[in-house]
């Protein structure tokens, strides 16, 4: 089946510095990845969804300027977490899928830790 | 707007019992809906979708639009059925974006 790598898997930073998060979709091409974020014992929340070649489209609440997507190429996407503060530690996921509507396969996560 | 809820944070039986998850959604247009399944310290991966009509790993559901329920049965749980669920739901969100809404999830643990 087709795979998504996420990467890092953890990383402890301190606050007011940034964090890079990829996503690669290894054998199929994403046109669009979408990017979650996972607090302790909840949900998924939908963080913003990443096109290929274009901006990415933000939900709601969700500050553009801290986390900036880039989708460069049909199989990369990269989240960064700019002047990370304690209160962005969260568990982030990105996932992939080939066709919009289709099967989504999810990266493996990135625990983010702020100090 | 999409929503998702499933009403049942913890549900606990005991292996062979039934088991059924419940999901009701809220969505204007025509849903596509799925299940996913977190085992422990695994990675989040597709159980099924409604549109596949397909069963795995034993795990049926079925689309009730007047309900607007997609519950998840299974007729006799096993152990390594215990997993975090979540039930999902698939539509277009303005424009031409298609969204995944995800339900808070269902902590299923199966009892020998």
């Amino acid at each position: 089946g087709a795979v998504v790598s996420q990467h890092p898997s953890w990383v402890i930073c301190k606050s007011g510095t940034s964090v890079k998060i990829e996503c690669r979709s290894l054998d199929f091409q994403a046109t669009t990845m979408f990017w979650y974020r996972q607090f302790p014992k909840q949900s998924l929340m939908l963080m913003a969804t990443s096109n290929e070649g274009s901006k990415a489209t933000y939900e709601q609440g969700v500050e553009k300027d801290k986390f900036l997507i880039n989708h460069a190429s049909l199989t990369l996407s990269t989240l960064t977490v700019t002047s990370a503060h304690p209160e962005d530690s969260s568990f982030y996921i990105c996932s992939a899928s080939q066709q919009p509507n289709e099967k989504l396969f999810f990266g493996s996560g990135t625990q983010l830790s702020v100090l | 707007a999409q929503r998702v809820t499933q009403p049942e944070k913890l549900l606990s039986v005991f292996k062979g019992a039934p088991v059924e998850l419940k999901c009701n959604y809220s969505y204007s247009g025509s849903p596509e809906l799925f299940w996913y399944v977190q085992y422990s310290r695994q990675r989040l991966q597709l159980l099924l979708r409604h549109i596949s009509r397909e069963s795995i790993k034993g795990f049926t559901a079925d689309l009730n639009k007047g309900e607007t329920s997609f519950h998840l049965k299974k007729p006799f749980a096993q152990e390594e059925d215990s997993a975090m669920y979540y039930c999902a739901l698939s539509g277009l969100s303005g424009g031409s974006n298609y969204k995944l809404t995800f339900g808070k999830g269902t902590l299923l643990t199966v009892n020998p």
